[in-house]
């Protein structure tokens, strides 16, 4: 089975553009969430997807948004971008969203914003 | 709330010799707990998780973890080092009374002398 994959895998955009990141999951995961990931910071939860719907979401300002589409593959989109924007955006995987289930990462997009 | 520390950032062992990542965590109900791994350029591998039952868990690669209740711990363990066991560690917690999302700690860097 292909695992997630992330596109672009690096990215650098200049401070005020937007940026669209995509996630495919690994086939039959239906639940699809994102993570930002910064040096001291660790994985900060930025919102999770299942079936469509935005099932949860973390303390990010609106700039930050997501969707899923019908085939569950994500999209993260950032706009007016800042310099703080700057992390590796991790997307992860998991199957009908049980409680017990491990999630199953991509490789990330490292976005960079000068 | 809901939380999830990992008190070094980093720790050094030799090779050979047993190591311990260390991670407490707080939550409102029970603990689903969860330790991945992060090499270099990738995103994070399941290395093992505690739902329910024995409190000693094993995992991947020879890893294995502890559940405290008592002291509310998590803590990582591996009887014998190897220098490709050199990476960032990260203990999540799933708690279903906060909408079921993972918290991650900050990572803790390992590294395995020869």
């Amino acid at each position: 089975k292909a695992g997630v994959t992330q596109t672009p895998r690096y990215l650098i955009k200049t401070r005020g553009q937007q940026v669209t990141l995509s996630c495919s999951p690994i086939s039959g995961h239906r639940s699809v969430s994102w993570y930002q990931q910064t040096p001291g910071q660790g994985l900060q939860f930025l919102f999770e997807y299942f079936s469509e719907t935005q099932r949860n979401k973390g303390n990010f300002p609106g700039r930050f948004s997501g969707r899923q589409f019908s085939n569950s593959r994500s999209e993260m989109n950032v706009s007016t971008l800042e310099l703080g924007d700057s992390a590796l955006y991790l997307c992860a995987s998991g199957t009908s969203g049980s409680t017990y289930n491990e999630q199953f990462f991509g490789p990330g997009t490292r976005l960079t914003v000068l | 709330a809901q939380s999830v520390a990992q008190p070094e950032d980093q720790v050094n062992v030799a090779e050979g010799n047993p190591l311990t990542v260390k991670c407490t965590y707080s939550v409102s109900g029970n603990p689903y707990l969860f330790w991945y791994v992060q090499y270099p350029n990738r995103g994070l591998q399941f290395l093992l998780k505690y739902i329910t039952g024995d409190n000693l868990v094993k995992g991947s690669y020879g890893f294995e973890a502890e559940f405290n209740k008592s002291q509310t711990s998590f803590h990582l363990k591996k009887p014998s080092a190897l220098v490709s066991d050199s990476a960032l560690y990260f203990c999540a917690v799933r708690d279903i009374g906060a909408g079921n999302q993972f918290y991650f700690g900050t990572g803790t860097s390992l590294t395995v002398i020869p």
